[in-house]
């Protein structure tokens, strides 16, 4: 059973518009909610992160909403750049700091 | 340069030949995993490790071994591969305290036939 979800497969933005990542979780048992970013033929590379005592976290163009009770969470990129078409997953910590839970990806497209 | 070093990148093998993919990471992890990326199916654990001779289950160990002998080197056995193993690995490694980044090994794309 999926306990973190990313319902957009892929998702198509204009350079300079702000773009969107969104991600629901099942578990209320996590410390930490994570984004990766994804190219081809390579491994994910880590983005940026929140704590669940947190509501927001940012860094630089990304922003991480954590909506804890819609067990909701977002990752705003703004503006989106060209160079952000990739694939991005969400991923979440057990409190045990032992076991990360994946979502299945949305692949953002920055059109120029 | 601080990295996470998997090999091979490709492997084409068969039906109950076994094999073993290899980790290394050179930034003293205490924590290493291996995760298996399938299409609609996002990455799922399949073991992790908190330290050396400490192993354990992640989501799928199903077919898999590991074994953490040196804190630097984590393997993932096949003893016995199936088809339905074949898909895209990733090896990864963090400190275990305040180590929610975890660091990616470029990935195995493995088919057994």
């Amino acid at each position: 059973d999926q306990q973190v979800k990313q319902n957009s497969p892929s998702l198509s933005v204009q350079e300079g518009r702000i773009s969107i990542l969104n991600c629901d979780y099942t578990n209320s048992m996590f410390d930490y909610f994570l984004w990766y970013k994804k190219y081809p033929a390579e491994g994910p590379t880590f983005l940026i992160s929140i704590s669940s005592i947190k509501d927001k976290n940012e860094d630089g163009r990304f922003t991480v909403f954590l909506n804890k009770s819609a067990k909701h969470l977002s990752l705003h990129i703004v503006p989106s750049q060209p160079g952000d078409s990739a694939v991005y997953f969400c991923a979440a910590r057990s409190v045990t700091g032992n076991q990360f839970y994946f979502g299945t990806g949305t692949s953002l497209t920055v059109i120029p | 340069e601080a990295q996470v070093t998997q090999n091979p990148r490709y492997l084409i093998t068969v039906t109950g030949k076994k094999l073993t993919v290899t980790c290394s990471q050179n930034m003293n992890h205490e924590y290493m995993s291996w995760y298996r990326q399938d299409p609609g199916l996002g990455l799922r654990q399949i073991y992790y490790s908190m330290n050396v001779e400490v192993t354990d289950k992640g989501d799928v160990p199903e077919g898999y071994k590991v074994s953490r002998k040196e804190k630097r080197n984590f393997p993932l056995i096949l003893e016995s591969p199936s088809p339905n193993q074949t898909s895209l690995y990733f090896c990864a490694s963090s400190f275990f305290r305040g180590g929610e980044k975890l660091f990616f090994g470029s990935g195995t794309q493995l088919s057994v036939l």
